[in-house]
């Protein structure tokens, strides 16, 4: 069974740095695609970064882009995402979601996601 | 980047309605479209990809249907279990973008 388990949320001030972390389980990690869905209270879903399962290349949304860095530990089967430079509209619920191969970049398992708070 | 259009916003059927959500894009994305319910509360989960590949283990009333630029999903016979918001997601090249989203309501 396909596990995601996102750790590392919390309350942050604007300007501060936060590291998100994934654990993946349940399924062979190098070998799909990772990303980073997000939803601000009572919005829609955001896609915030993919990164492919070898780790060579990754990919940001415009509003996050020089700002978050996605990374992964195929070793560890943990994915990564560090936040800098947070602003309040960052705040939301950040979900780890698996793409069904390396390079595709549809969602097929979602962890429950962790919620980033950006506020003085 | 594509922009993608969803309609409607908001939606209320009765139970056993054929119910319809239509995805627009603002460029050909060929089949690269994949459709998820999020219930009240919980995690999204995917129902359709390639715009008409029902993900296993979905009830075969959900079906998608297009390419290009129009997609449709539709609900042959709605339960009351299908409340819920609807999006679709473009995923042929980044950035990913995901359409407004649709929220149906039982009557």
């Amino acid at each position: 069974e396909v596990q995601l388990s996102e750790s590392g949320g919390g309350l942050v001030n604007p300007g501060g740095s936060l590291r998100l972390s994934c654990a993946a389980s349940g399924f062979t990690f190098n070998s799909y695609a990772m990303n980073w869905v997000r939803q601000a209270p009572g919005k829609g879903l955001e896609w915030v970064s993919s990164i492919t399962g070898s780790g060579g290349s990754t990919y940001y949304a415009d509003s996050v882009q020089g700002r978050f860095t996605t990374s992964r530990d195929n070793s560890k089967n943990t994915l990564f995402l560090q936040m800098n430079s947070l602003r309040a509209e960052d705040t939301a619920i950040y979900y780890c979601a698996r793409g069904p191969l390396s390079d595709i970049f549809y969602f097929d398992s979602w962890g429950q996601g962790t919620l980033v708070t950006v506020s003085s | 980047d594509i922009q993608m259009t969803q309609s409607p916003f908001f939606l209320s059927a009765s139970v056993g309605d054929r119910v319809t959500i239509t995805c627009r894009a603002s460029q050909g994305i060929s089949a690269y479209l994949a459709w998820y319910q999020q219930e009240p509360g919980k995690v999204p989960k995917l129902l359709i990809y390639a715009a008409s590949t029902l993900q296993p283990g979905v009830p075969s009333r959900f079906s998608g249907s297009g390419s290009g630029t129009e997609f449709t999903l539709t609900i042959s016979s709605l339960q009351p279990e299908d409340v819920a918001t609807y999006y679709c997601l473009k995923y042929n090249s980044a950035p990913y973008t995901f359409g407004q989203g649709t929220k149906l309501e039982i009557k």
